[in-house]
């Protein structure tokens, strides 16, 4: 069975800083993973897909890392904002499922 | 485009009351569905996921339901709630063409049962 882990479970920046925030997986056999983002109370935001041929997505600020033999991949922002504060959700697919890890609460203080 | 909607945004309902929260998709042809389940705090958990009409699988044993009656709507249902059951329910869908594709999430349900 798949687990996520996500570290850490909550980062307090101050703004500007550079920060990674890390995902890891128990199983290597996986189609793709991928960065969401969650902002309060709402849905989720796709950010970033890797897939498992890939070692990295960038989009803007964004930068995705993918690891598949390790199980682990690390998702860096640049030059961090208040705007980027929200949580920030790991998720691997193994077929037509995504497993999820329990998130990363981003605060970035101005 | 595409664009999913979940309704209603949030819910407070009694324990041992009826359930149904609904979710359609536009702009996309036989996708796959999903249903999850956020609790305070906690990363999401799959409760069920549909390929077609009338296909549905249940990841994890519960209190509740899931119907697809039509091609784009799929339905989350409980004929009895239990406080458990609290939390912030999340519809997805993904394109059937392809395995791996991301997938696009609604807006959410926030159910209360008190």
């Amino acid at each position: 069975k798949q687990e996520v882990t996500q570290i850490p479970a909550a980062l307090s920046v101050p703004e500007g800083e550079n920060l990674v925030l890390n995902c890891s997986f128990t199983d290597s056999a996986i189609y793709n993973l991928q960065w969401f983002r969650q902002d309060p109370g709402k849905g989720l935001t796709s950010l970033l897909l890797i897939q498992s041929s890939q070692r990295e997505q960038t989009s803007g600020r964004l930068n995705a890392s993918l690891d598949k033999s390790s199980g682990r991949s690390t998702l860096y922002i640049a030059a961090s904002q208040p705007g980027d504060s929200a949580t920030y959700l790991c998720a691997v697919a193994g077929g037509s499922r995504l497993t999820f890890g329990e998130g990363t609460q981003l605060t970035v203080n101005p | 485009s595409q664009t999913i909607h979940q309704w209603p945004a949030t819910l407070v309902q009694p324990v041992g009351s009826p359930l149904s929260l609904e979710c359609t998709v536009e702009g996309t042809s036989n996708p796959n569905l999903y249903w999850y389940r956020q609790a305070a705090g906690r990363g999401l958990q799959l409760l069920f996921y549909s390929v077609g009409i009338g296909q549905i699988s249940s990841e994890v044993p519960q209190n509740l339901s899931a119907s697809r009656p039509q091609d784009r709507q799929f339905i989350l249902s409980s004929k009895k709630l239990l406080l458990s059951d609290s939390g912030f329910y999340l519809c997805a869908w993904s394109s059937n063409t392809q395995v791996g594709k991301t997938q696009y999430f609604g807006p959410g349900t926030r159910l209360t049962v008190l």
